[in-house]
């Protein structure tokens, strides 16, 4: 079955910049999301289309994708970025979701 | 302002039933296909459920194909979830979502969601 696959956890300090990856068969062929999720609150879709940032997210998220790894790159890193980030994509007639990934900002 | 409001999440026993309810307020309802997420308790999220925006396109996961069952009222704005043969592994919170028009159909806006707790 597919899968995607991320990091458990990635930490960085505050001001630097942090890269999340995620990586599946065939991804290249596919769009991926990635979403933030805090404590206690629903996730918030922060990419689409492998790159393209939903009104109200910070310029300082962005994705990119080369071959079958996406990646989530995020610029002057703040406190308030400290989440669980999922990929996300469709395979067919299912929805994936990469394991999660919990950034840190140290 | 754009809303979706889930309930209907409770404690129920293993082998038994839960219907989930989500009430849309803010967009057309109709237009948009929606989707349920789940997520067990300190887990990762999980994709349950895709209805099309008319109800005639519907997709499971396998965890939940044969004992699960989606369906929409577009004329009340709101989306359901029967939930039947409930196992303890089905305890999460059960997210509503709305599927964005755009490439590679991201869920644009989440319900806050409902607990689904399966124990005896």
């Amino acid at each position: 079955s597919f899968e995607l696959t991320q990091p458990p956890s990635v930490s960085v300090s505050p001001g630097q910049t942090v890269t999340i990856t995620c990586s599946g068969d065939y991804l290249g062929d596919k769009y991926v999301c990635w979403y933030q999720q805090k404590p206690g609150q629903s996730p918030v879709l922060v990419i689409y289309e492998d790159k393209k940032r939903p009104s109200g997210i910070p310029e300082r998220f962005s994705g990119s994708k080369s071959g079958n790894t996406a990646t989530l790159t995020i610029s002057g890193t703040q406190a308030m970025d400290e989440a669980d980030y999922y990929c996300q994509t469709w395979d067919s007639r299912t929805v994936i979701f990469g394991g999660g990934t919990k950034l840190t900002v140290l | 302002e754009m809303q979706v409001v889930e309930s209907g999440g409770g404690l129920v026993q293993p082998g038994g039933s839960l219907r989930l309810s989500c009430a849309a307020s803010g967009f057309t309802f109709s237009t948009y296909e929606m989707n349920w997420v789940r997520q067990a308790p300190g887990k990762g999220l999980e994709w349950v459920s895709y209805i099309s925006s008319s109800g005639s396109t519907i997709y499971y996961a396998d965890s939940v194909k044969g004992r699960f069952t989606i369906s929409r009222d577009n004329a009340k704005n709101s989306l359901y979830l029967q939930m039947n043969s409930l196992r303890a592994e089905d305890t999460a919170v059960y997210h509503c979502v709305r599927e964005s028009s755009a490439y590679g159909r991201p869920f644009d806006y989440w319900g806050q969601g409902t607990l689904v707790t399966v124990s005896s």
